[in-house]
Parts: C-alpha cells; structure tokens; sequence
C-alpha cells in the first residue's frame, strides 16, 4: 500500500541553524500538509499546499517557515533559524482531492529536537 | 473551549472488552475523522465519516456522528493489546486543514 515516507526520522540541531525536513507524499496526491506535535500536546496544522503554492496557513507558520516542491516527488519544509520552541515531531500528510477523497494520510514523523 | 476534545483522557480495559471513546467539536464541521498514534509514532487514519453520515463501520470499528449535539464516538469492538495507543479526532471545517482533539490514550490489557 502506497504511503507517505519522510526523512530524516530524527534530526538534532543548534538553536539558530537552518533545517529541512523532508517529505515523499503518496504518488498520485495533490494536496500536501504539514502538521507538528509538541510532546504532550495537540497535533497542530502549520501550511497547505496545492498547484504549487500555499493554500493556507497557521499563526505557527511565520517568516522562518518555508515549504517547498523542488521536483515532482519531495515536499520539504524548511525552518531558517531553529528555536528552542520549535522543538517537536513533524508530521507531513497528503489527500489525493478535496470532496470525497480528502482523508489525509500521515507520515511516520520527523522528531526535531533543537538545543 | 477547543475544537475537539476527547473524553476519556484515558481509558484502560481488558481484551475482549469493548472501548468507547467521544469527541466533542464546536464549530460545523464538512468531515470528522479518527486517528490512532502508537506511542511516538505516525498517525494512522481509521476512518472518515462525512456531516451527513451518522454511522459508519469499518471492522471492528463504529464511529458515530450527532451533528445536532456535535459529537462523534468511536467504538472498538473486542479490543486486543495491538490497540493501546492514542486515538484523536480531527475535524475538518471550511478548508482542508485538520483540526486534531486532545486524545484519548487506550491501554489494553492482555
């Protein structure tokens, strides 16, 4: 069964570098997501993403938050300078349409500890 | 008050026994759909009911949907220890983003 793959599973980094975290949705979606978790807490929606462009975005996504589509296969968010709070697991999702075929499938995460 | 918020925060059975876990939303919803999370782990989607659905079924799961009270329930029938995890909801509103509930954590007990 097709599925979403992300990479790196974990990734630890210094407060103020630049991170990407990288995607594979599932090959035919069109709509692409990125959610982060904070330990403990709620899983929270950051960006959408469709036609090669932003479709929606949260308050969390703010002018150090990046996403990307370089080739027709990775969607990679990128964080430019890293904070302590933006530590975290990042998921990215992927739903084939709207309407009927929106369920979003997750994948396994990315945990990103900033120190 | 939070879109989605599960209860119980926990819930702890036995196998063989079934578990029942609600969901509560504040706003009109387009979807509701339920998640499982193994500890530390990617979420899984379970199942997607649509705001004019009332019940769907898929195994050993039932989930439930009352617009008019703005809940929905997910039952698990004759639960196994592979069920421990953490179960969210996640509405849908206007557009496409997701807006997950609290959790509810399940312990199953061999």
């Amino acid at each position: 069964e097709p599925e979403v793959t992300q990479t790196p599973s974990h990734q630890v980094t210094q407060m103020g570098q630049e991170v990407i975290l990288r995607c594979v949705p599932i090959s035919n979606h069109l709509y692409f997501y990125w959610y982060r978790q904070i330990l403990g807490q709620k899983v929270e929606f950051l960006v959408s993403f469709y036609n090669n462009e932003i479709s929606e975005k949260s308050e969390i996504f703010d002018d150090q938050f990046s996403v990307e589509r370089p080739d027709g296969s990775n969607f990679t968010l990128k964080i430019r300078s890293t904070k302590l709070e933006d530590s975290a697991m990042y998921f990215c999702a992927s739903s084939e349409a709207l309407g009927d075929k929106r369920t979003q499938y997750f994948g396994p995460g990315t945990r990103l500890l900033v120190l | 008050s939070q879109q989605g918020e599960e209860d119980p925060q926990a819930l702890s059975i036995q196998e063989g026994e079934n578990a029942t876990m609600n969901c509560s939303y504040k706003t009109s919803i387009n979807n509701l759909q339920w998640y499982r999370q193994n500890s530390g782990r990617g979420l899984v989607h379970l199942i997607l009911i649509r705001s004019n659905e009332r019940e769907k079924h898929s195994g050993r799961l039932r989930v439930t949907l009352d617009t008019s009270k703005k809940s929905s329930s997910l039952l698990i029938t004759a639960s196994r220890a592979a069920d421990t995890a953490s179960y969210f909801c996640a509405t849908d509103v206007r557009t496409d983003k997701l807006i997950f509930g609290t959790g509810t954590r399940l312990q199953v007990f061999p």
